[in-house]
């Protein structure tokens, strides 16, 4: 079964740090790149970083430039984000979700179809 | 960057038709996948890649595109699709991120 499971979210204090892992299993996973996407509550989804499968290109949303890192380690077949300087407005549920794009009829597609279910990420005093 | 833009809610009654609209200016150059997210659950994947749908979705999702608009629609609404959709592409502008729309909470009557 194409599974990813999240885990390290907790409560920490604004200006602490945390690291999320994502591992994944039943996929090759060091053929894919990776995301990672989160949630605050009640609100929509944001984009937070976007990995390639061989980790040599990293992407980062401007919310979380410079104080989130994305790393992964294929013969782990694992994800990691780590979380520095955090603030209150990161408090969200963390995805990792594994990505597919290309070209088809002269458009490109970009999806993410595979999910874990997510770990939570309270910054608070 | 590119935003994409959904109408925050709509509403459909049981086994009626109801299309759900995003828009944006990465999507003349993407098509846009679509996610459906129920409470306390991940998303999941329903539409990709113009109007392809992941095993395990029912036929009645299926997904459009003309210019900067994408749809999603569902052709006889059933009770357990009452759901926040969310549309997504990746930015068009050369910056490699990667956008969300807001997210439509569709309510099934």
């Amino acid at each position: 079964e194409v599974q990813l499971v999240e885990s390290g979210g907790g409560l920490v204090q604004p200006g602490g740090s945390l690291r999320l892992s994502c591992a994944a299993s039943g996929f090759t996973f060091s053929s894919y790149e990776m995301n990672w996407v989160r949630q605050a509550p009640g609100k929509g989804l944001e984009w937070v970083s976007y990995i390639t499968s061989s980790g040599r290109t990293i992407y980062y949303a401007d919310s979380v430039k410079g104080r989130f890192t994305i790393s992964r380690d294929n013969a782990k077949t694992s994800l990691y984000l780590q979380m520095n300087s955090l603030r209150a407005e990161d408090t969200a549920v963390y995805y990792c979700a594994r990505v597919a794009y290309g070209v088809h009829l002269g458009y490109y597609y970009y999806y993410m179809d595979v999910w874990g279910k997510g770990t939570t990420v309270t910054v608070s005093s | 960057s590119s935003e994409l833009t959904q109408d925050p809610a709509v509403s459909v009654a049981l086994g009626q038709t109801v299309r759900i609209t995003c828009q944006g200016d990465s999507l003349r150059s993407y098509y846009a996948s679509w996610y459906q997210q129920k409470p306390g659950q991940a998303p999941i994947l329903v539409i990709y890649a113009k109007d392809n749908r992941p095993s395990g979705i029912p036929d009645r999702f299926s997904g459009s595109s003309s210019g900067n608009t994408a749809s999603l629609t569902i052709t006889g609404a059933q009770a357990e699709d009452e759901a926040d959709y969310y549309c997504n592409s990746r930015d068009s502008s050369g910056n490699h991120h990667v956008v969300f729309g807001g997210g439509t909470k569709l309510t099934v009557l």
